[in-house]
């Protein structure tokens, strides 16, 4: 069974344009997570998607991020405009139910110049 | 706000020496996760831990949780190579969804 993919894998964009990260789930995980890691600091949480609701957004840092999960199954992460603060590992994770292990995907690097 | 304080940062050890992480938690929480992550991958998970007194090992790796102390320890028994990678605890607070991590340690076993 194929696990959390997330693409792009690295991104190097420049201060003020827009990226897209994009996070396929575990097949039949209804639940979905993202995290990021900024340089130096611990990975946090972002938001929760139960099916394509947003169950938990309270992480989201500014008005800047939008996630979406159109459909219920894969989601993406949008930055804009990107500002140089934004730059880290952006992780998705997926689980079967609430309150459940969590998987989690190889991330995404983002470098904003 | 819940906070999770992991250590050490940064573990250097020798192949066959014992060694243990530590993982406090400021809040009562239900949910306490062990996770490996070698550079560049995934997130691995290693150990889920729900009740105090658990104990779950998987080969070299013991992770145990006293919910009264608030802590949870990753111990490593005579360490390989294979064991070098960054490992992480996360605490499940409450009713809430969401992890929340440690900073990680960063573990290099010398041959």
């Amino acid at each position: 069974e194929a696990g959390v993919t997330q693409f792009p894998s690295h991104s190097v964009i420049e201060k003020g344009q827009t990226v897209t990260l994009r996070c396929d789930p575990i097949s039949g995980h209804d639940n979905l997570y993202w995290y990021r890691r900024v340089m130096g600091k611990e990975i946090k949480f972002l938001l929760h998607f139960v099916k394509e609701s947003k169950q938990d957004e309270s992480g989201m840092p500014n008005n800047r991020f939008l996630a979406e999960r159109t459909g219920g199954t894969y989601s993406t992460l949008k930055v804009q405009p990107a500002e140089l603060e934004d730059s880290g590992v952006y992780f998705c994770a997926s689980s079967q139910a609430p309150r459940e292990t969590q998987y989690f995907g190889p991330g995404t690097r983002l470098l904003v110049l | 706000e819940l906070k999770v304080e992991q250590n050490p940062l940064f573990l250097s050890m020798q192949e066959g020496k014992n060694y243990t992480i530590y993982c406090n938690y400021s809040t009562t929480s239900d949910r306490l996760y062990w996770y490996r992550q070698d550079p560049g991958k995934s997130l691995e998970s290693l150990f889920v831990l729900l009740s105090n007194g658990a104990v779950k090992q998987e080969g070299r790796l013991m992770a145990s949780l006293d919910t009264k102390a608030r802590l949870s320890t990753l111990h490593i028994t005579a360490a390989v190579h294979d064991l070098s990678a960054t490992y992480f605890c996360a605490v499940g607070p409450g009713a809430t969804n969401k992890l929340i991590f440690g900073t990680g340690t960063l573990l290099a076993v010398q041959p």
